[in-house]
C-alpha cells in the first residue's frame, strides 16, 4: 500500500517562512505533487517534482529527495491568503494516479 | 476557474436513496477522475475514465458506479446511500491518459449530505 505522512496543522506569522514536510512510502515512484486547497474549494496545483532537488516558483518552492522518501513545500513571505490546506500527492510506480496525503492545514496569523 | 464543471454543488438526501453527480471536464481533456473527500480520510481516489473507457479503479464501493459518455462528460452514481457516504465528491480532468507531470484540474466539488 501507499503511505503518505504530513503534519496535520501548522501555524505561522504573516511575512514569515514556513516549511511543510511530507514523507512517503510507496511501491516505486513516478512523481510528487503539491496542491493547495482553501476550505470548501477545489484543490489547485502548486508544483510537481520527479527528480531530486528544489523547484522554485515565485514565493513557493518544493524539494524532493527520492532516496529518503521526503519532500517539503516552502512558502516565503507568507500572506493571510496562504491560510489553506496543503496536500502532498505521490504517483507510485506503475501508476499514474496520484495518491493524496491527508493534508496540512496552515493557519497564517497577523 | 479550472474549467471543470460539477453539478449539483450541494445535495441532501436520505439513507437508502440514489443520486447522480455530473462532471464536465475541461475542453479537450480526455481523462476524468473521481475523488471522495471526507474529514477523516482526505482525498480518496475512486475511479478514472479515459476517452470513454474505465482505466483505473481505486477504493470505489460496489454501490457506486460511474461512466464517461461520448461527449466526455462523466457521471458518478451512488446508490443505497449510507450516512458514511456524506462527503465532498471531486471530479478532476487531465489532458492525457497518464497523469505524468500533468496536473489534475479539479472541479468545485459536489457536497453530499446523507441524513
Amino acid at each position: 500500500g501507499q503511505n503518505i505522512d504530513q503534519p496535520t496543522e501548522m501555524t505561522a506569522t504573516e511575512g514569515a517562512i514556513v516549511q511543510i514536510n511530507c514523507t512517503y512510502q510507496t511501491s516505486g515512484f513516478n512523481g510528487l505533487f503539491w496542491y493547495q486547497q482553501h476550505a470548501g474549494e477545489a484543490p489547485t496545483f502548486l508544483s510537481y517534482n520527479v527528480l531530486d532537488g528544489l523547484e522554485e516558483k515565485g514565493r513557493f518552492s518544493s524539494f524532493l529527495s527520492r532516496s529518503k522518501g521526503y519532500s517539503y513545500l516552502l512558502l516565503k513571505e507568507l500572506q493571510m491568503k496562504d491560510s489553506a490546506s496543503y496536500l502532498c500527492a505521490v504517483t507510485p510506480g506503475g501508476s499514474y494516479i496520484p495518491t493524496f496525503g491527508r493534508g496540512t492545514s496552515l493557519i497564517v496569523h497577523p | 476557474d479550472s474549467g471543470v464543471t460539477q453539478t449539483p454543488k450541494h445535495l441532501i438526501t436520505a439513507t437508502g436513496q440514489r443520486v447522480t453527480l455530473r462532471c464536465s471536464p475541461r475542453s479537450g481533456d480526455l481523462s476524468v477522475y473521481w475523488y471522495q473527500q471526507s474529514l477523516d480520510q482526505g482525498l480518496q481516489f475512486l475511479i478514472q475514465y479515459y476517452n470513454g473507457e474505465e482505466r483505473a479503479k481505486g477504493n470505489i464501493l460496489e454501490r457506486f458506479s460511474a461512466q464517461q459518455f461520448p461527449d466526455l462528460h462523466s457521471e458518478l452514481n451512488l446508490s443505497s446511500l449510507e450516512l458514511g457516504d456524506s462527503a465532498l465528491y471531486f471530479c478532476a480532468s487531465s489532458a492525457h491518459f497518464s497523469g505524468g507531470s500533468g496536473e489534475l484540474f479539479f472541479g468545485e466539488g459536489s457536497r453530499l449530505t446523507v441524513l
